[in-house]
């Protein structure tokens, strides 16, 4: 089982709509939460993150959090053509959970 | 707005050759990481680093690599002889509490 898994995609959804990513980790004593958006032959930009069960709003963003079915969601509304990229879900493991885990990253494309 | 920058953005080298990877992270960070990306798969850590040692290396980190934090600015990764296999984006990131910021990263070529 990996330990974070997303769809590779691609999600397509016209312009303005919801687009709704979602992941799942193995590891229950997972703690923190992060979404990453990331261009073409770009690095990760960082978009927010989640500790606590439930949702979590920056902007157009929401995270969405349940810790009992292992399960973490980025939700962007009014889509536009420039969030087309890669978004990539990583949790927080290690020794003093210092080291990120990503996800294979879910392709976004947003058609005007 | 404070970023962690890289040099050199694209490194050709010959494979069984060093190279070195230069970061500057975000200065009041405290915890610094290599990760890796090879073209089309997953990013990957490498390693972590705080208080002037490493706090955690994966099964890639192998002997073949070393990090150094040779001043207060800068953070570098080396690798002592480079494989076809080691050609990747290689991105520094760091942090001061739970969020990592990551350099725009260094495109690595062994050939």
């Amino acid at each position: 089982q990996k330990e974070v898994e997303q769809n590779s995609g691609p999600l397509s959804v016209p312009e303005g709509a919801i687009a709704s990513l979602n992941c799942t980790y193995s590891d229950r004593g997972s703690q923190s939460f992060f979404w990453y958006r990331q261009y073409s032959g770009k690095s990760p930009e960082l978009i927010m993150f989640i500790y606590s069960n439930g949702d979590k709003e920056d902007g157009r963003f929401t995270a969405q959090l349940n810790k009992a079915s292992q399960y973490v969601s980025l939700l962007i509304r009014d889509s536009q053509p420039s969030d087309s990229a890669t978004y990539l879900c990583a949790v927080n493991k290690g020794r003093g959970f210092q080291k990120l885990v990503f996800g294979t990253g879910t392709r976004l494309l947003v058609s005007p | 707005e404070p970023e962690v920058t890289q040099t050199p953005s694209h490194q050709v080298t010959q494979m069984g050759q060093e190279v070195i990877l230069r970061c500057v992270p975000i200065s009041n960070h405290l915890y610094f990481y290599w990760y890796r990306q090879i073209l089309g798969q997953k990013v990957e850590f490498l390693v972590s680093f705080y208080n002037n040692e490493i706090s955690e290396k994966s099964e890639i980190f192998d002997d073949q690599f070393s990090v150094e934090r040779p001043d207060g600015s800068n953070f570098t990764l080396k690798i002592r002889s480079t494989k076809l296999e080691d050609s990747a984006m290689y991105f520094c990131a760091s942090r001061r509490e739970a969020e990592a910021f990551f350099g725009q990263g260094t495109r690595l070529t062994v050939v």
